[in-house]
């Protein structure tokens, strides 16, 4: 089976301050990792994805994330952040070992929340 | 513009009343599937098609059908909806199957059952 976690369900960060939005995973095989950010009304927009080669992936907007396969973390990252980044941020994971399915699970959700 | 396109945006309806939901995309993608969003539990697959008249169900399969007679449509069907179907729906398309690709996700159904 796999899973995610994200165990905040918001982030309050200053403008301008770097920001980190968490993610864990649980998976049998080896994972696919994706970020999406949804804005209000809006459907959800892909951020970034892992799926194999560097640790360190570099997405949309100046996002990036880290894969650590030893912590079982894809935590998304952003140097400096802007109020324009106030959104609800979804982690998914899919288990490669799962054959054809392409079934993502997704995490509960962030609420990401940049202020003046 | 590659999209994918749901309609409609905001439905309110009575319960029993039969109601479709339709979702096409113009990406010529393999794969296309149906979640619903609710509050504190994320995103759950409701049905999933990874093809031309293969479909199967996902994790909240109760209460839905979909069908996939062409490759760009994927309709979702209530037969008689209920009050606990009340939720925020996404349909989303990928290229492929294998789970390599990332998704793209149509702008959302927001249904309330009464």
């Amino acid at each position: 089976a796999q899973s995610v976690a994200q165990p905040e369900d918001q982030v309050n960060v200053a403008e301008g301050n770097p920001l980190t939005v968490k993610c864990t995973y649980s998976v049998s095989g080896n994972p696919y990792l994706f970020w999406y950010v949804q804005y209000p009304n809006r459907g959800l927009q892909f951020l970034l994805k892992y799926i194999t080669g560097d640790n360190l992936v570099k997405g949309s907007y100046g996002f990036e994330a880290e894969f650590n396969k030893s912590q079982t973390s894809f935590h998304l990252k952003k140097p400096s952040a802007l109020v324009s980044d106030s959104a609800l941020y979804f982690c998914a994971v899919r288990d490669s070992f799962t054959g054809g399915g392409n079934k993502l699970t997704f995490g509960t959700g962030t609420q990401l929340k940049v202020e003046l | 513009e590659a999209q994918v396109t749901q309609n409609p945006r905001y439905l309110i309806t009575v319960t029993g009343k039969k109601l479709t939901v339709t979702c096409s995309q113009n990406m010529n993608h393999e794969y296309m599937s149906w979640y619903r969003q609710d509050p504190g539990l994320g995103l759950r697959q409701i049905y999933y098609s990874m093809n031309v008249e293969v479909t199967d169900k996902g994790d909240v399969p109760e209460g839905y059908k979909v069908s996939r007679k062409e490759k760009r449509n994927f309709p979702l069907i209530l037969e008689s909806p209920s009050p606990n179907q009340t939720s925020l729906y996404f349909c989303a398309s990928s290229l492929n199957r294998w789970g390599n690709t990332e998704a793209f996700f149509g702008q959302g159904t927001r249904l309330t059952v009464v």
